[in-house]
């Protein structure tokens, strides 16, 4: 079964200043990999996503993400954040082997969650 | 707003106590999913219905259920609640059965007293 890592449970940065929140999985084979950005009360919004490809994902706000297989990880960051990124943001893997196998999507597989906090 | 919706947004009830939650998927969308976000558990995956059958199982203990409705709506049942079931209720929604990119409902707090 894949499992998923976030080893930051909070992170302060200064407003303006760059951002990498950390994430490594546990996966057999080359997982299907997310963000998810939780403000307080709200739902989850999706930031990217990695399926195949190009191992630089950009995403929304101006976010971006950078699969690494030999590191098993899948690192989001920002170049310059907002007031408005505080947030709870949420590493997730997909596991396509129960796609291949027919057994459907199957649900995804979250970290704990990285608290960010943004400095004036 | 990802278009998905669910009521209510907030439930308070008893132990011993039944409810059910709503979800309506994005337009267009006939997978649904449904997580259960705690402190001590995080976000975890329940179960997924596509186009009104069970699809996959997660972590969804024997006295909650679910369906989906021929309209594509769902609902998740949660029976003989105890103090732990208070969680955040997320549904989910996607395309098709083997779509990851699933889109998440503002979610219903459901407090168990």
């Amino acid at each position: 079964a894949q499992s998923v890592t976030q080893p930051d449970i909070h992170i302060t940065v200064s407003e303006g200043a760059s951002l990498e929140l950390r994430c490594n999985y546990s996966y057999g084979a080359t997982p299907y990999l997310f963000w998810y950005v939780q403000s307080p009360g709200q739902g989850l919004q999706l930031l990217l996503k990695y399926f195949s490809g190009d191992t630089l994902v950009q995403g929304i706000k101006g976010f971006e993400a950078e699969f690494k297989r030999s590191q098993s990880s899948f690192n989001l960051r920002k170049p310059s954040v907002h007031w408005s990124d505080a947030a709870e943001y949420f590493c997730a893997v997909g596991a396509p082997e129960s796609r291949i196998s027919g057994g459907g999507a199957d649900g995804l597989t979250f970290g704990k969650g990285t608290h960010l906090i943004i400095q004036p | 707003d990802s278009g998905v919706t669910q009521t209510p947004k907030h439930l308070i009830t008893a132990t011993g106590q039944r409810v059910t939650l709503r979800c309506s998927p994005r337009s267009g969308d006939l997978s649904v999913y449904w997580y259960q976000q705690s402190l001590d558990q995080g976000l975890q995956f329940l179960i997924q219905y596509y186009n009104g059958e069970e699809r996959a199982k997660g972590n969804i203990l024997e006295r909650f259920s679910a369906q989906q409705f021929p309209d594509l709506h769902s609902e998740l049942n949660l029976s003989s609640l105890e103090l732990g079931d208070s969680a955040l209720y997320f549904c989910a929604s996607s395309v098709g059965p083997e779509s990851y990119e699933q889109y998440f409902g503002p979610g219903t707090r459901l407090t168990v007293t």
